[in-house]
């Protein structure tokens, strides 16, 4: 079955980069009917959905706007993995961090990572 | 972007008596496109019903899902001990955004 294991610091400092990857085992970056995405959860802001990649022959992305100018979500094919980089992060963006797998264009999530907490704090 | 409004945000019932969790959107979920999650503390959250009302794989039938346009329920028919926990509402449209409701929280009263 698919399972989802993320990696990456639990802590940041303001203004600089967060970055956290997503290992994928039971299924492919690559495959045509799946798609990656990045959720985070925060008691001010609850769930919220980040952003994903996904492959239709070619690579797209689509981002949420309360992020769009400070996000980057990359598949690597060569690892089977795909990650989230979330630039000049601020105390707001401290939260869990979840990837999660949806399939057949359909955008519910069956499948999660574990959780990541990253704080961000000097 | 489509807003979530769960209610109520707590509720508090005793084990084997109905629980019925509503979620509201701010406009019409196409297609019902509308999914519901269970998470427990330190725990991803657990996909329990989608397309509004079909359950996911392994989920017991006590665990119902209604509604279609802008107002959606969960139904729990007789709650055990390990329901106990935080719900949430999800829309999923035809394209994102994918947004969430803010939650209810399940408790044993």
């Amino acid at each position: 079955q698919v399972q989802l294991q993320q990696s990456g610091p639990g802590l940041v400092k303001p203004s600089q980069t967060l970055s956290l990857t997503c290992a994928i085992s039971g299924d492919s970056v690559s495959n045509n009917s799946a798609a990656w995405s990045w959720i985070r959860q925060s008691p001010s802001r609850g769930l919220e959905w980040l952003g994903r990649t996904y492959y239709r022959s070619k690579w797209y992305n689509d981002y949420a706007a309360s992020v769009k100018s400070r996000i980057t979500i990359n598949a690597d094919t060569s690892k089977n993995q795909f990650s989230l980089q979330l630039n000049s992060v601020t105390p707001e963006d401290t939260a869990v961090y979840y990837c999660a797998r949806t399939v057949a264009g359909i955008g519910n999530f069956p499948h999660w990572g574990q959780g990541s907490l990253v704080t961000v704090s000097s | 972007e489509i807003v979530l409004t769960q209610s109520p945000g707590t509720l508090s019932l005793s084990p084997g008596e109905r629980a019925t969790l509503s979620c509201r959107a701010s406009q019409s979920v196409s297609s019902s496109y509308l999914a519901w999650y269970q998470q427990k503390p330190g725990q991803a959250p657990r996909l329990l019903i989608y397309g509004a009302s079909s359950r996911a794989t392994g989920i017991p039938d006590r665990f119902s899902g209604g509604g279609s346009g802008t107002d959606f329920t969960l139904t729990i028919s007789r709650l055990e001990p390990e329901d106990f926990a935080v719900y949430y509402c999800q829309q999923y449209g035809s394209s994102p955004p994918y947004t969430f409701g803010q939650g209810t929280k399940l408790e044993i009263k």
